[in-house]
């Protein structure tokens, strides 16, 4: 079993959807990364969490410590929303190394 | 600032070919990583460094060696290539934080395939 576990690994929705994409780890974590992965490849960060929610214009981030469960969930989505997000998380034990998810592709229609 | 920049970004070896990919970064950051990224898996530490002059193994380390002689490179060298190491290749880099809440940030990517 990973340790990073990501669902659903596809997604497909229509354009003004709200879309929810979840991510469960099984160590404990000292933060967790929601990052983007555009169709060309290039990776980006979203967000960083350790606890709570953050939110980013569309994107809301939550984590729930005790549960081991973090969202990613976008409102009213777009086609450039179409991309692979990737969940990651810095456990405790790993100092500054990740261990990642294996992505939900995200296609947004119009 | 050019971020994290990545060379070459394709490059066709043949079995037993050697190779070296370069990564440079301009934010002065500490912490630099390779990874790779293969279908139906996730991103997989290679190889990492948290200083100049420091390289220590990641997941998969097999097959594969880096350097960091200066701070803002970090070089990661195939001195064999193989089909299994057929793969995209991306690099990262993050700067030193205490609380660890800071954001690596990645390179182009190379794309890398041994016939």
């Amino acid at each position: 079993k990973n340790e990073v576990e990501q669902s659903p690994q596809n997604l497909t929705a229509q354009e003004g959807e709200f879309i929810t994409i979840n991510c469960s780890y099984s160590v404990g974590i000292s933060a967790l990364h929601w990052l983007q992965q555009h169709p060309g490849g290039g990776i980006v960060s979203l967000f960083m969490l350790s606890s709570g929610k953050k939110k980013h214009g569309r994107l809301i981030a939550t984590i729930n410590i005790q549960e081991k469960h973090s969202s990613l969930h976008i409102t009213a989505s777009h086609p450039r929303d179409s991309a692979v997000y990737i969940c990651a998380v810095r456990s405790g034990t790993s100092g500054s190394r990740l261990t990642f998810g294996e992505g939900t592709q995200l296609t947004v229609n119009p | 600032n050019a971020g994290v920049t990545q060379t070459p970004k394709f490059r066709v070896l043949k079995t037993g070919q050697s190779m070296t990919l370069l990564c440079a970064q301009d934010m002065n950051h500490e912490y630099m990583y390779w990874y790779r990224q293969d279908p139906g898996m996730g991103l997989r530490l290679i190889h990492y460094s948290v200083g100049e002059g420091t390289t220590a193994k990641g997941e998969v380390p097999d097959g594969y060696n880096v350097s960091r002689l200066k701070k803002q490179n970090f070089l990661l060298g195939l001195e064999s290539a193989a089909p299994s190491q057929t793969s995209v290749y991306f690099c990262a880099s993050r700067g030193f934080d205490y609380s660890l809440l800071d954001t690596q940030y990645f390179g182009p990517g190379t794309r890398l395939t041994v016939l």
